[in-house]
């Protein structure tokens, strides 16, 4: 296990609504990734916290946002949902050293719109 | 732009054989990273080999070894001794150089392919 926690694990929203998915960075990280993953896809980057900040972002719209907390925790929002948003949302935390940060990722949250 | 191909979708093995999974990546860059996760069913992504693009040498780690040869931008992974614990996604996937030089690099990531070891 990485020591990277998500939540909630699995979540049925409808469209149109909004929702927050939550995750622990392993300690000691204090950079956090948001991937989101379709079914028979790959992982794609949705973007990146350091420091609070969002330092690198994906080909997501602005629905999609997120948060950083002192204790590098993060939040992803994604408002007015669409069918499209059903995927699995994964959180990678790392620590910023050096030319290369290794990404260590959470279990995931299952997201379905209805 | 940066593309990570997984030609295979799917594969099925017999256990005990020995099987390789093809992934071909396209890049810019001159520095850059190639990677190897395992997907569980459970969906966390198990990360298991980094390579940087001036280390070609190829490497072996138990059951697991790794070919990286940039004149075909091909990194490929076999698997020798198949068991059935090995079932799971495989993803190849690409991180170019920093994008501001603080580390700030993200993964591209191929489909995958779904790899089936039979009893």
């Amino acid at each position: 296990e990485t020591g990277v926690t998500q939540s909630p694990t699995h979540l049925i929203k409808t469209r149109g609504q909004q929702v927050t998915l939550r995750c622990s960075s392993q300690s000691g990280h204090n950079t956090v990734s948001w991937y989101q993953q379709a079914l028979g896809q790959g992982p794609q980057f949705i973007f990146q916290y350091y420091r609070e900040e969002e330092n690198g972002r994906g080909n997501f719209p602005p629905r999609f946002s997120g948060l950083q907390f002192p204790n590098y925790s993060s939040e992803l929002n994604v408002n007015a949902l669409e069918l499209d948003d059903s995927a699995l949302y994964l959180c990678a935390s790392s620590l910023r050293q050096g030319s290369y940060n290794e990404q260590f990722f959470g279990p995931g949250t299952r997201l379905t719109v209805l | 732009a940066q593309k990570v191909t997984q030609a295979q979708t799917e594969i099925s093995v017999v256990e005990k054989e020995d099987v390789t999974l093809d992934c071909v990546y396209e890049t810019r860059d001159t520095t850059y990273y190639l990677f190897w996760y395992k997907q569980p069913p459970s969906g966390e992504l198990v990360f298991l080999i980094r390579r940087n693009s001036f280390d070609e040498q190829n490497e072996i780690s138990g059951r697991y070894s790794w070919n990286f040869q940039k004149s075909t931008s091909s990194f490929n992974f076999t698997i020798t001794a198949s068991q059935v614990v090995d079932s799971a996604v495989y993803f190849c996937a690409l991180s170019e150089a920093a994008l501001d030089q603080t580390g700030a690099n993200n993964l591209f990531f191929g489909t995958g392919t779904r790899l089936t070891v039979i009893p």
